[in-house]
């Protein structure tokens, strides 16, 4: 079956440090990978996308995402937190295709302490 | 170049009554999706139009939900006879014409709350 698995609920990153938001797929074609961002009451901005070429993709905001296909993962990562980081992050897959639904994950929340 | 456009953004409605949400996709764009987030929860598809056509309707609850894209005007998530499960987030995302691009735009959502 087609699924996202997004591990973490929730996470609590202190500003300035490190952030590692986990994504693990299973999906019977080749996937068209993303991640998008959720703001309190707004709807979904897409940070990143990969589907093919370089495992390591960057995106808006100082995001990157790496996709390893032995492991099924596609993890979003930022080397230094912002506080207007604080969001819903999903992750999501699909096919390089039009008219293919999205699946996503339940969502992982980020909270940024100061 | 607007985004996709959704209204209203938050829509209150007693149970048994009728709820439209509309949406406007981007410019250029003609494929539309509707998806469906609950509290708490991730995305779930409901329904994928293109104009005039219902393409693939397999999230849809099979009643009282429906949705039409005609040649003019919005997308439209018409859900009759309201019931408190049908709370929840509605989000419409359209994609290019052309090309394979399976990327989706999506709009700011409407929040339907049953009461």
């Amino acid at each position: 079956a087609q699924s996202v698995t997004q591990p973490d609920i929730h996470i609590t990153v202190s500003e300035g440090a490190s952030l590692e938001l986990r994504c693990n797929y299973s999906y019977g074609a080749t996937p068209y990978l993303f991640w998008y961002v959720q703001s309190p009451g707004q709807g979904l901005q897409l940070l990143l996308k990969y589907f093919s070429g370089d495992t390591l993709v960057q995106g808006i905001k100082g995001f990157e995402a790496e996709f390893k296909r032995s492991q099924s993962s596609f993890n979003l990562r930022k080397p230094s937190v912002h506080w207007s980081d604080a969001a819903e992050y999903f992750c999501a897959v699909g096919l390089n295709q039009a008219g293919t639904a999205l699946i996503f994950g339940k969502g992982t929340t980020l909270s940024v302490s100061s | 170049n607007a985004g996709v456009m959704q209204n209203p953004r938050h829509l209150v409605r007693r149970r048994g009554q009728e709820a439209r949400l509309r949406c406007s996709p981007m410019k250029g764009h003609s494929h539309v999706y509707w998806y469906r987030q609950l509290p708490e929860e991730g995305l779930k598809f409901m329904v994928y139009l293109q104009k005039e056509n219902i393409i693939d309707e397999s999230g849809m609850p099979k009643e009282r939900f429906s949705a039409e894209f005609p040649k003019e005007g919005p997308s439209i998530l018409r859900i009759q006879q309201v019931v408190r499960g049908d709370s929840a987030a509605y989000f419409c995302a359209s994609s290019p014409t052309s090309g394979t691009s399976g990327e989706q735009y999506f709009g700011p959502g409407t929040r339907l709350t049953v009461t």
